[in-house]
């Protein structure tokens, strides 16, 4: 069975600390994507990454920053956490879109 | 006007009955488009793909696609309490192969 995995299920954490957010997919896609979900917005495109130590921004990038040293996984940091970065955070991966369980991340 | 529009709901239908979701998007050379259902707390996932104007099942759903009016549905059969959640739908970009999500339609069955 297909597996995108997040790292955490729900996190806690300060504002002003690094946040680090995995994600690992074990289908050999080349596209991964980070994505931010929040009541009334929907789905908001972070970073995606089509390749190896690709990376492109979407539309909300501003705050994060990603890191993709091997394929099967993307990493989605947070450089200095801030209360409004509180939300479900998703990775998804190929062409039609696998989604990992999600994080719940909440910056007090 | 939004990329991709679902009407947010609740569309609320009784057990059994058949539940229609509509979506209508903007982009003319998308070619890819789908169906996620996401259950409240959890992660959106997929329930149908299609690619061809006309109608494509797949057990108790359907999912029809009209390229000229650009606009994509999704009919659920015998609704079931247990497909009471949002579906997201999605349509790739012609211009940048990535998905374009609606809003969601939130489906409440009631038993």
């Amino acid at each position: 069975d297909v597996k995108v995995t997040q790292s955490s299920r729900y996190l806690v954490k300060r504002t002003g600390e690094k946040v680090f957010l995995e994600c690992v997919q074990d289908m050999d896609h080349e596209n991964m994507f980070w994505y931010r979900q929040d009541p009334g917005l929907g789905l908001r495109l972070i970073y995606f990454s089509y390749d190896v130590k690709m990376k492109e921004k979407g539309d909300i990038p501003e705050g994060y920053s990603v890191s993709r040293e091997k394929k099967e996984r993307f990493s989605l940091i947070l450089e200095s956490a801030s209360t409004n970065q509180t939300s479900m955070y998703l990775c998804a991966s190929g062409k039609g879109y696998t989604f990992g369980s999600g994080t719940r991340l909440t910056v007090v | 006007q939004k990329e991709v529009e679902q009407n947010s709901g609740p569309l609320s239908v009784p057990e059994g009955a058949i539940a229609s979701l509509n979506c209508t998007y903007s982009d003319r050379g998308s070619q890819s488009f789908f169906w996620y259902r996401q259950y409240s707390g959890k992660s959106p996932e997929l329930i149908m793909s299609i690619y061809s104007n006309g109608d494509k099942e797949d057990g108790r759903f359907t999912a029809q696609l009209n390229k000229a009016s650009q606009y994509v549905s999704l009919l659920i059969r015998d609704s079931q309490p247990s497909d009471s959640a949002t579906y997201l739908c999605a349509v790739r970009s012609s211009n940048t192969g990535k998905l374009i999500f609606g809003q969601g339609t939130t489906l409440q069955v009631k038993p």
